[in-house]
Order: structure tokens, then sequence, then C-alpha cells
């Protein structure tokens, strides 16, 4: 399974576009990128998976370049309630989908 | 309910005393995992169940941890002969799983175990 590096930690202010960058140099053709959230004190949230290009739901924007080697989530207009761990994870999306976490980025949004 | 459910949410013991934490998942789905999440850190995979067989139990980290699923639903994760390098919330998920697979998992809000 293709191993992450992202930032540890990031600061940001309400109403600002966060964008978050992962490194997964030896991504595997049949990966998948996903992002989760996770509030303190709860499990992680599914945010966006995607595999080339660019993908968009109501809650963010996932970004990846042709050569597949990073993605970068993009959060518009956070609040505080974003305050949270996002982690990335790669890994292939068969019937053995095993995700693994790293450490995640702790974004902390303020006022 | 809707979500993963998981039971107790807080479980205080002492070093040597033997452990269950519970699993609900959410009906229909057939994969289950289990991950330990320690303080700081990212969740760590545990095991993988695929229905009742344990499809990869490679992250369970020694013969101290077990963990079943008989009729392919609920699950049990057994730890014996409690450490207090154990504690840790120990978080279950599920997904659909097989040809229905979205890579979605769905997380329950874990069982904190705190070994004294």
């Amino acid at each position: 399974l293709a191993k992450t590096t992202q930032p540890i930690s990031m600061d940001s202010y309400e109403g600002q576009e966060v964008n978050i960058t992962c490194s997964h140099n030896n991504i595997a053709t049949n990966d998948y990128i996903t992002w989760y959230q996770q509030f303190p004190s709860q499990g992680p949230r599914f945010i966006i998976q995607g595999y080339k290009t660019k993908v968009t739901n109501e809650v963010a924007s996932l970004f990846i370049p042709a050569d597949r080697k990073s993605s970068t989530l993009s959060l518009p207009r956070v609040s505080l309630s974003d305050t949270a761990v996002y982690y990335c994870l790669v890994g292939a999306m068969d019937s053995s989908y095993k995700l693994i976490f790293g450490s995640g980025t702790r974004l902390l949004v303020r006022p | 309910g809707a979500g993963v459910s998981q039971t107790p949410s807080n479980k205080v013991t002492e070093k040597g005393k033997y452990v269950e934490l519970r699993c609900d998942p959410i009906s229909g789905h057939t994969a289950l995992y289990w991950y330990r999440q320690s303080l700081g850190q990212g969740p760590e995979f545990l095991i993988y169940f695929q229905g009742t067989g344990a499809a990869d139990d490679s992250g369970l980290p020694n013969d101290r941890f077990f963990a079943v699923r008989p009729e392919g639903s609920v699950s049990t994760l057994k730890i014996q002969r409690t450490e207090r390098g154990d504690s840790a919330v120990y978080l279950c998920a599920s997904s659909q799983g097989g040809q229905g697979n979205t890579g979605e998992l769905f997380f329950g809000e874990g069982s904190r175990l705190t070994v004294l």
C-alpha cells in the first residue's frame, strides 16, 4: 500500500480557502485517493475520493495531477467547525479494501 | 440505529484482565474492520472481516488479540491479559464490501480502553 506524506498541521481563518496537499509518490495504477476527516472523540468520516483530475462534492474538491503522485484537498470558505484532523489515504478499491492511515494534518481554523 | 454502534464507549480495566469490545455494523454491510488509535496518532489497522471470516488479520499486534464475527454481522474484539500499552480508542468500521464496495468506510465512535 502506498505511503502518504502530508503536513502535520495547518492554521487558517474563517472564510478562507484551505488546501492540504498529500504526497504519494509510489501510488499504484489501481489505487484511489481518499480523504477522511476526524473530530475529537469521533471516528473518521469520509470526505471525498478520486482517481484522477478533479472531483467535487458539496463539502470539498480534490485535485489530482496527471502523474497522480500527489493530491490536494481543497476546503472552500472554512468555518470553525472544520477544525479537525484530515487524513489522506491511497489504496486499491477492490473487495479487500483496507485503509492505512498516517498521522494526518491537524487543521485549526481561527475566528 | 443507522450507524455503526460500539459498546462500551468507555472501559477501564486492570492490567492482566480480559476485555471484550463489541461492534454492531450498518445493516447489510459485509465488510467490517477494527482499528486502534492512540492519542495523537492516526487509526492503526488491526483486522478485516469479509462476511464471517477474517480476511486479513495482519494488524493484530500479538496473540493476546482476537476478533470474531460468527454470523457475519456483530463482531467482538477480545483482548486477553491486558497491558497498559493496550490503552487506546478501538474503532470499528463497516462498508458494503465485495462487488458493492465503494471504498467508503463508516466508522463508529469507538470504545476507549484504559488499562490501569
